[in-house]
């Protein structure tokens, strides 16, 4: 089955610098990687995602980019704020088939003031 | 108006019981999951439904089933619950067949075990 490794764990950065978290994925097969935020005793909430046939995508401040050759995948946070602290988690999935996501383990990320 | 809706929200019990959850989307998805996250925040899939097939995640002990009424319902029991089944159990749905692979999840059902 797909294995997802995230990384860092931990992440603080200071308001307004750039944060990346990284993600590499073993299924070749996965072809939707969504990002998902988790605030304290919240829901998951998807904020981005990318399909294999793209290898870039942003948003406002968020920006997602995707190697398909090299199994791996970013998530791309700028001017960064107080706000976008919480848990990121990045997923794979193969979207042919309703076998859910496979989640990596999540990087907490801290916006110093 | 809530998209994906669990109940209850906070669930405590003793060892041994079975208890259930219950999920519902008002999306018209025609796909549902659970997931389970443990202390240390990891979500893992434990199952996976649609009006065809159900997927269920291997590592999942046979304690837990999903049981779904109708298309807009997926809910968990679990039979002789352990410690180890504290967690946070959110449901999701999304909209495979027509391509929408976003999942939308509910708020969740903190399970806690004594």
């Amino acid at each position: 089955g797909e294995n997802v490794e995230q990384h860092p764990s931990t992440l603080s950065v200071q308001e307004g610098d750039s944060a990346v978290i990284k993600c590499t994925y073993s299924d070749s097969a996965s072809n939707y990687f969504p990002w998902y935020k988790q605030e304290l005793g919240k829901r998951p909430q998807l904020i981005i995602d990318i399909r294999s046939n793209v290898g870039e995508k942003k948003d406002q401040r968020i920006a997602v980019t995707l190697n398909k050759t090299a199994k791996h995948f970013s998530l791309h946070i700028t001017e960064t704020q107080p706000e976008d602290s919480a848990v990121y988690f990045c997923a794979a999935s193969w979207s042919g088939g309703a076998d859910g996501l496979t989640f990596g383990k999540g990087t907490h990320l801290i916006i110093q003031p | 108006d809530t998209a994906v809706s669990q109940t209850p929200k906070y669930l405590v019990t003793q060892m041994g019981n079975d208890k259930s959850i219950k999920c519902e989307q008002n999306l018209g998805h025609d796909t549902m999951y659970w997931y389970k996250q443990d202390s240390k925040k990891f979500l893992k899939i434990m199952f996976s439904y649609n009006n065809k097939e159900l997927i269920i995640n291997e590592t999942v002990p046979n304690r837990f089933s999903p049981k779904s009424p109708d298309k807009a319902h997926l809910n968990l029991h679990i039979n002789s619950l352990e410690l180890g089944d504290s967690a946070v159990y959110f449901c999701a749905s999304s909209q495979q067949l027509a391509g929408s692979y976003e999942q939308y999840f509910g708020p969740g059902t903190r399970l806690t075990v004594t």
